[in-house]
């Protein structure tokens, strides 16, 4: 069974500065997807960004990206120049071949002014 | 962007009593959706996955004659928590898969249950 490991409760970032959220993950399969969602306050789930395992290239969105290493099986965000409005519990997830997602317990990260 | 809908937003029922929650893609089809519920500061966890035309799958732990679950058409289904309980209360949450896209899903806002 797959797992997904999140092993930082909580992070805080002063307004501006970078963070890095960690991530790590177990399977046996060679071909799968990797998100990373964010929860506002207001619990409506957000998609970041997704990885492909197949994919080599890190991903990025904009000031989110990744680092993904299949091989250690380590998929950690990284926020660059971090806003007041990133606050949010964020959950890396882990996409089954069934199609449902498998969820880390979550990290909740704060951002200073 | 693709849009799903939840209703009600917020329930608050007696003990005992039964529960329907909707979930709707708005603009466009899903042959699947899944059901999560979501404790308060903990992650979402996978109640059952729901396929149009089909028996839903639940996941062990899950009780099926609790959380029943119908996917009648390819924008809508529903779950009915029946006779519910305090420990029911909880935050429930789907998404739904575009037909023939399987590695994108959206979720919906969530519905928040209160068994008194």
């Amino acid at each position: 069974a797959q797992t997904v490991t999140q092993s930082q409760p909580e992070m805080s970032v002063q307004e501006a500065e970078t963070v890095t959220l960690s991530c790590t993950y177990d399977t046996s399969e060679s071909d799968y997807y990797l998100f990373w969602y964010k929860q506002p306050p207001s619990r409506q789930m957000i998609l970041v960004i997704r990885q492909e395992a197949y994919k080599q290239q890190n991903a990025t969105e904009n000031r989110f990206s990744v680092n993904f290493q299949k091989a250690a099986k380590s998929f950690s965000l990284k926020i660059s120049d971090s806003q007041l409005g990133d606050a949010a519990m964020y959950f890396c997830a882990y996409r089954r071949s069934q199609g449902n997602l498998i969820f880390g317990k979550g990290t909740k990260l704060s951002v200073k002014p | 962007g693709a849009v799903v809908s939840q209703h009600p937003s917020r329930v608050i029922c007696k003990s005992g009593t039964s529960v329907k929650i909707e979930c709707r893609s708005l603009d466009f089809q899903a042959t699947t959706m899944f059901w999560y519920r979501q404790f308060p500061k903990q992650s979402l966890m996978l109640m059952a996955t729901s396929n149009e035309g089909s028996k839903a799958t639940y996941e062990q732990g899950v009780e099926k004659d609790k959380f029943l679950i119908n996917h009648a058409s390819l924008t809508l289904s529903t779950l009915t928590v029946t006779s519910a309980h305090p420990e029911d209360s909880s935050f429930y949450i789907c998404s739904a898969q575009p037909s023939g896209i399987q590695e994108t899903q959206y979720f919906g806002p969530g519905t928040r249950l209160l068994v008194l």
